[in-house]
């Protein structure tokens, strides 16, 4: 069984296009994360929702848009889609993170490649 | 802001041998959380070893370890007896302790391991 899973893996699209990644968790937790991993291999927090509710929205473009449905699930929208925007995108989720040494679990990513 | 150091992008190891790879920290916060993941070539992001700042003993997983040095702000990873399967990218990561908790981890730049046969 998969604990966070991502649809697609790979997605190619052109610019100027809206695409969206999905993500799921079946671990029960509360939070989940999106990460953003860029060319370099950096890796860096884009949102936080807890329970739903956006707790992070770190520097990012508002073209992106974290929707929560419900607490399992967590997916990333992102219109007018950029060059740059080409990377990995993460989802994480974890328990409280109040708990502070709760691991997080990563998806296995999705490598948006925009042309 | 806290900000997270890992000096070497490249390291490579001899099969068996054992490897340390290096990372350092910034924060005025004294309740933190400090991480290894690996990232296979698979990409998915496995974590490999924790440490609460505020226990003094030294966090051990099989053959990882790691060296723990509060004061200097370091935090490096010890891999013994390497095996293939340990080649990998490595990230160093930081999360601060509850007054601050979002969850928000703080990735260094990662460190690219080779085990050679």
């Amino acid at each position: 069984d998969t604990a966070v899973s991502q649809t697609p893996k790979y997605l190619v699209t052109q610019m100027g296009n809206d695409k969206s990644i999905k993500c799921e968790q079946n671990l029960g937790h509360d939070t989940m994360y999106w990460y953003k991993q860029d060319s370099k291999k950096f890796l860096k927090i884009m949102f936080s929702y807890n329970n739903k509710e956006l707790i992070i929205n770190e520097t990012v473009p508002n073209r992106f848009s974290p929707k929560s449905p419900d607490k399992a699930h967590l997916n990333l929208h992102i219109n007018s889609l950029e060059l740059g925007d080409s990377a990995v995108y993460f989802c994480a989720s974890s328990q409280d993170p109040l708990a502070g040494d709760n691991e997080q679990f990563f998806g296995p990513g999705t490598r948006l490649t925009v042309l | 802001a806290q900000t997270v150091t890992q000096s070497q992008p490249e390291m490579s190891v001899q099969e068996a041998e054992t490897v340390t790879l290096s990372c350092t920290y910034d924060t005025s916060e004294s309740d933190y959380y400090l991480f290894w993941y690996k990232q296979p070539p698979s990409r998915q992001m496995i974590l490999v070893i924790r440490q609460e700042a505020y226990k003094q003993q030294n966090a051990t997983e099989n053959r990882f370890s790691v060296n723990f040095q509060k004061a200097a702000k370091s935090f490096s990873l010890k891999i013994s007896d390497s095996q293939l399967g340990d080649a990998a990218m490595y990230f160093c990561a930081y999360k601060a302790g509850y007054s601050g908790n979002t969850g928000k981890l703080i990735f260094g730049q990662g460190t690219t391991l080779q085990v050679k046969p």
